[in-house]
């Protein structure tokens, strides 16, 4: 198989403060993971690409420095919404990407923030 | 650059009757589509994609889709659709390229009425 999973799938915190959410895959080694941003109603957006031992590449439009993507291992990576607001408030998903595999993509279950 | 179009926001259908979701591509280099399901406050599931090879396919629970370059196209079908196919669906186009992210349409929420 390939699982994916996310932590924790809800979290509600206050405006100013930040969260962590970590995207694992469990059974499998991901050299790159996805990180994408989905708002009631919308469509993912592609928010940052992270390669294993290497620094994020951001689309563009996306704050590298309010959105904090670390991927440290090959089954983990973390998004860290730094100073959140309200309009930070949205379901998160992440998606890894096995080694030996130039596109399949497996889909955590989401992470869905509130910032009050 | 790749991006995806999916025609129609809402589709609504009959249990029972045919389900056919649209969804256009365009892409500069030889595309990888894929179709997602997507059920309320969960993540995504692989519906089925197209690689290389067949041009139709076929996935889980029933649906297929056919990929035709010459119409850009890689619509998804249901010849019966189930209250259980309620749901938002996601076309995506990707490459063979290394490191490519999927890129979305903005989706179809389908409904069933019995």
């Amino acid at each position: 198989g390939a699982v994916v999973s996310q932590h924790p799938s809800r979290v509600i915190c206050k405006s100013g403060t930040s969260v962590k959410i970590e995207c694992r895959s469990l059974d499998f080694q991901a050299t790159t993971m996805f990180w994408y941003r989905q708002f009631p109603k919308k469509s993912l957006m592609l928010m940052a690409t992270s390669n294993e031992g290497s620094k994020a590449t951001y689309e563009q439009g996306v704050e590298k420095d309010k959105f904090l993507i670390n991927h440290a291992s090959l089954t983990l990576s973390t998004l860290t919404v730094t100073s959140a607001h309200p309009e930070d408030s949205s379901f998160y998903i992440c998606s890894a990407r096995k080694r030996d595999s130039s596109y399949e993509q497996y889909f955590g279950p989401g992470t869905r923030l509130t910032v009050t | 650059a790749q991006s995806v179009t999916q025609l129609g926001s809402h589709v609504s259908v009959s249990e029972g009757a045919l389900v056919l979701l649209r969804c256009n591509y365009s892409s500069s280099v030889p595309p990888y589509l894929f179709w997602y399901v997507q059920y309320p406050n969960q993540g995504l599931q692989l519906l089925l994609k197209y690689t290389t090879g067949a041009t139709l396919v076929k996935g889980i629970n029933g649906f297929e889709a056919e990929f035709k370059k010459s119409e850009t196209s890689f619509h998804l079908t249901k010849p019966s659709a189930h209250m259980s196919d309620a749901a938002e669906y996601f076309c995506a186009v990707s490459s063979n390229q290394a490191g490519t992210a999927l890129i979305f349409g903005k989706g179809t929420t389908l409904s069933l009425s019995s």
